[in-house]
Order: structure tokens, then sequence, then C-alpha cells
């Protein structure tokens, strides 16, 4: 079983819409998660971390983190052509300090 | 700028040649890494330095060996190149929180092995 799962995609999404990316993650005491950014021919940018159960937000962005179901999600709002990127989800396994272990990452295009 | 800095951007070479990446960061962060990317986006660690110190060596060829002269630096020497070595390698470089690493990437060295 893959650490860190992703749905590959495509995903699309029309200008406007919620775009939402789901990450699931195999080591159940994983404690840190993150979101990250990448553009086609360009690296990683880090757009979202979270820690705890439940919401947090920064601007159009949402991450999600159910603990007890092992989930974590990104939900894009009011998504524009700019966000059309591969986001990566990335975890913090459990005794592997320092080391995030990545998921293969979603494709989004947001269609004008 | 502050940022973490990688040459070369482009490597192209022969099967068998030996290479180097060098990868700087002046964000004064302790830990830095090395990531390969292959063609399916998979970004996966290779090695990890925390202030000079090896901490993270996950199962890659010997023929690749990490050298750290100061927790600036981190670069990424290849001997015997492979055709499989042909990936995107991405320099990072974190400082060790609590709640754990969020790494800052380099733009990326894309090697082509031919």
């Amino acid at each position: 079983q893959k650490e860190v799962e992703q749905n590959s995609g495509p995903l699309s999404v029309p200008e406007g819409a919620i775009a939402s990316l789901n990450c699931t993650y195999s080591d159940r005491v994983s404690q840190s998660f993150f979101w990250y950014r990448q553009y086609s021919g360009k690296s990683p940018e880090l757009i979202m971390s979270i820690y705890s159960n439940g919401d947090k937000e920064d601007g159009r962005f949402t991450a999600q983190l159910n603990k007890a179901s092992q989930y974590v999600s990104l939900l894009i709002r009011d998504s524009q052509p700019s966000d059309s990127a591969t986001y990566l989800c990335a975890v913090n396994i459990s005794g592997s300090a320092r080391q995030l272990t990545f998921g293969s990452g979603t494709q989004l295009t947001v269609l004008p | 700028d502050t940022a973490v800095s990688q040459t070369p951007k482009y490597l192209v070479t022969q099967m068998g040649n030996d290479k180097s990446i060098k990868c700087e960061q002046n964000l004064g962060h302790d830990t830095m890494y090395w990531y390969k990317q292959d063609s399916k986006k998979f970004l996966k660690i290779m090695f990890s330095y925390n202030n000079k110190e090896l901490i993270i060596n996950e199962t890659v060829p010997n023929r690749f060996s990490p050298k750290s002269p100061d927790k600036a630096h981190l670069n990424l020497h290849i001997n015997s190149l492979e055709l499989g070595d042909s990936a995107v390698y991405f320099c990072a470089s974190s400082h060790g929180l609590a709640g754990g690493p969020a790494a800052f990437f380099g733009p990326g060295t894309r090697l082509t092995v031919l």
C-alpha cells in the first residue's frame, strides 16, 4: 500500500467553481500535512500546512484534515485558470524526522 | 534574494559519465535535501542532511554521493550515469519545526542521460 495516495486526475473544473483535491495516507500517527502546487516545468511551492483536525483557511484555499479517516483535502474556491497546476500532498510520516513523503499529485485544469 | 539555488539548470550527458549538481540555500535552514522527480511527477526523497550530517539515506544506488561542506550547501555527485537516472533533481531546505518540516525547493536540475 502506498504511504500517500492521491487521485492523479486530471481534474477539470470551470472558472469560478470549487476544486476539491483529496489525499489519503497510511500511517495513523502522522502529524504534519502539506499541500504543494507545482506548475509545469517549475519546482513545488508550499501553499498550505495543517497539523490539527478540522479546517484551515488561507485566502481561497482551505485545507481539511481528518486524522481518524487518515484523509486530508484541499479546497480551492473561486478557481482561476492560474490555479491550473499539479497539486502534491505531502505527509511527515512518523518516525522519519524531517522527512516528507509525497503523493503522486493531482493535475488540476481550470477552464476559462 | 533569499532562496534555494541549484546549478546547473539543465544537464545533458552520456551514459557512464560522472556529473555533479550544486545547491545553496541562504534561508538559514538547518536541513537540506535532495529529491528526484521522475517522468510521472512522483517526487521521492533521496538524501537529507542536518547541520552537515547525513540523517536520511533512502534506497539510492551508491553511485549517488551527497556532500555537505557546510549547512548552506549540499552537492550531489553521480558516478557512472545510467539512462534511468534521467529525471529532475530538486534540492530543498527546511528548518525543523516541532510540527514537522516544510521544504522550500530549488528550481530543479533536469538531467538527461543519453
